[in-house]
């Protein structure tokens, strides 16, 4: 069966320190590993990644994917208040993405 | 607002009644997708659509659960006999090609007492 697995489930942190959320997956047919954070709406789309070793930036954000390890990971430098969110890993299989339980980060003042 | 739209964004009903949810998907995107999130999980894949054809279904959307997107551009869930454990998020999300990201809109939640 199709599974994704994040870790850890929830952190807690201090605005300027960085994280690393980790996503492993088993998926039959993978096409991409994508991250979405959600803030008590819907998910909004931060990367996708289809190609291992190849980091992807977004200002303090980025990622990396190792498709030989199934995992990938999404780093976050210099953490704010409003990072604080759930960060929701999702890989893609065919048409439909499995998504797993979701990181939740809470970044203290 | 040019993004995924649904509609309503709250529904509350009494076990045993049907509800009907709509999508508007991002213009253009033929791609949509329906999800089911309930408190503390990921989104789990329900259905999806390239323009009006359901190409997947998931084990979890059971007889009672039924979806269509008849001119390729909105969709509706409909779920009939509802039960307390239907109570979830339902979200939609839209896509231009099967290989790019998708958007998902802000959710109807679902609450059946």
């Amino acid at each position: 069966e199709d599974k994704v697995v994040q870790s850890p489930l929830s952190l807690v942190v201090h605005e300027g320190d960085t994280v690393t959320l980790n996503c492993s997956y088993e998926v039959t047919n993978f096409r991409s590993l994508l991250w979405y954070k959600q803030e008590k709406k819907a998910p909004t789309f931060l990367f996708m990644l289809t190609s291992s070793g190849i980091e992807k930036k977004s200002g303090r954000l980025s990622s990396i994917l190792d498709k030989k390890e199934l995992f990938s990971i999404l780093n976050i430098t210099a953490t704010q208040t409003g990072d604080s969110a759930v960060y929701l890993c999702a890989a893609r299989s065919q048409g439909n993405l499995i998504f797993g339980k979701g990181t939740k980060l809470s970044v203290k003042p | 607002d040019t993004g995924v739209s649904q509609n309503p964004r709250h529904k509350i009903t009494k076990r045993g009644q049907n509800v009907t949810f709509r999508c508007d998907p991002i213009s253009e995107h033929n791609r949509l997708y329906w999800y089911r999130q309930t408190l503390g999980q990921g989104p789990e894949f329900l259905t999806y659509f390239q323009n009006e054809a359901q190409l997947e279904k998931s084990r979890l959307l059971s007889d009672r659960f039924s979806a269509e997107r008849p001119k390729g551009s909105f969709s509706t869930l409909e779920i009939q006999r509802t039960e307390q454990g239907d109570s979830a998020m339902y979200l939609c999300a839209s896509s231009p090609r099967r290989a790019n990201e998708q958007f998902f809109g802000p959710g109807t939640r679902l609450t059946v007492l």
